[in-house]
């Protein structure tokens, strides 16, 4: 079975710092897909970055960076600069193909940034 | 606005109840999800449908039902209600095809049920 590791619960830091958060995820597939979504206190999910199993180039996109690694099975983020705004519960996911027709999300438990002023 | 809309935001109901949650799917997006978000259980898969046919179940209980309809738009049916249903549910929708693992799925505001 698919499963998703956040170990960070909560992170706090001060607005200009760099944020990292980090993922393990197990499966046996060997084509699979990486999310990371956002939600904020409003209470929506909010798509943010995606990268496939076959990818392992890190980029950068605005403020946020990922680090996917596939022989540790780690699939890190990074916010640099923090901004208030950024408070929210990050997820990770793990897109699984059920079968030839069918596909779902295995989230991880979110890990909770606040970055104070 | 990820153009996934839901309906109610809201909902307040007892034990025992039956309710109904309606979601929207963006325009041109085949695929509908429904996930559940409970304090102890998080985020969890319910069920996918795919142009009106079921393709993939998560951990949905018995007493909950869903269904696809031609123009798209899909409801998830509450029934036999208990107070450990209370959560956040989410609709998401995605473009589709076949095993679309690929496919970024776009997240409606959730409604919040509450059983009392």
């Amino acid at each position: 079975a698919q499963k998703v590791t956040q170990a960070q619960t909560e992170i706090s830091v001060v607005e200009k710092e760099d944020v990292t958060l980090d993922c393990v995820y197990e499966t046996r597939d060997t084509t699979y897909y990486l999310f990371w979504y956002k939600q904020p206190p409003s209470g929506e999910l909010v798509f943010l970055i995606r990268r496939n199993s076959f990818d392992e180039q890190n980029e950068i996109s605005g403020r946020y960076s990922w680090n996917f690694q596939k022989s540790t099975s780690s699939f890190n983020f990074t916010i640099t600069a923090s901004q208030v705004v950024d408070s929210a519960v990050y997820f990770c996911a793990l897109s699984e193909a059920i079968d030839a027709a069918g596909n779902k999300l295995t989230f991880g438990g979110g890990t909770r940034v606040l970055v104070k002023p | 606005d990820s153009g996934v809309t839901q309906t109610p935001k809201h909902l307040i109901t007892a034990t025992g109840q039956r309710v109904t949650l309606r979601c929207s799917p963006r325009s041109g997006d085949l695929s509908v999800y429904w996930y559940q978000q409970s304090l102890d259980q998080g985020l969890q898969f319910l069920i996918q449908y795919y142009n009106g046919e079921e393709r993939a179940k998560g951990n949905i209980l018995e007493r909950f039902s869903a269904q696809q309809f031609p123009d798209l738009h899909s409801e998830l049916n509450l029934s036999s209600l208990e107070l450990g249903d209370s959560a956040l549910y989410f609709c998401a929708s995605s473009v589709g095809g076949l095993a679309a693992v690929d496919n970024e799925q776009f997240f409606g505001p959730g409604t919040r049920l509450t059983v009392l």
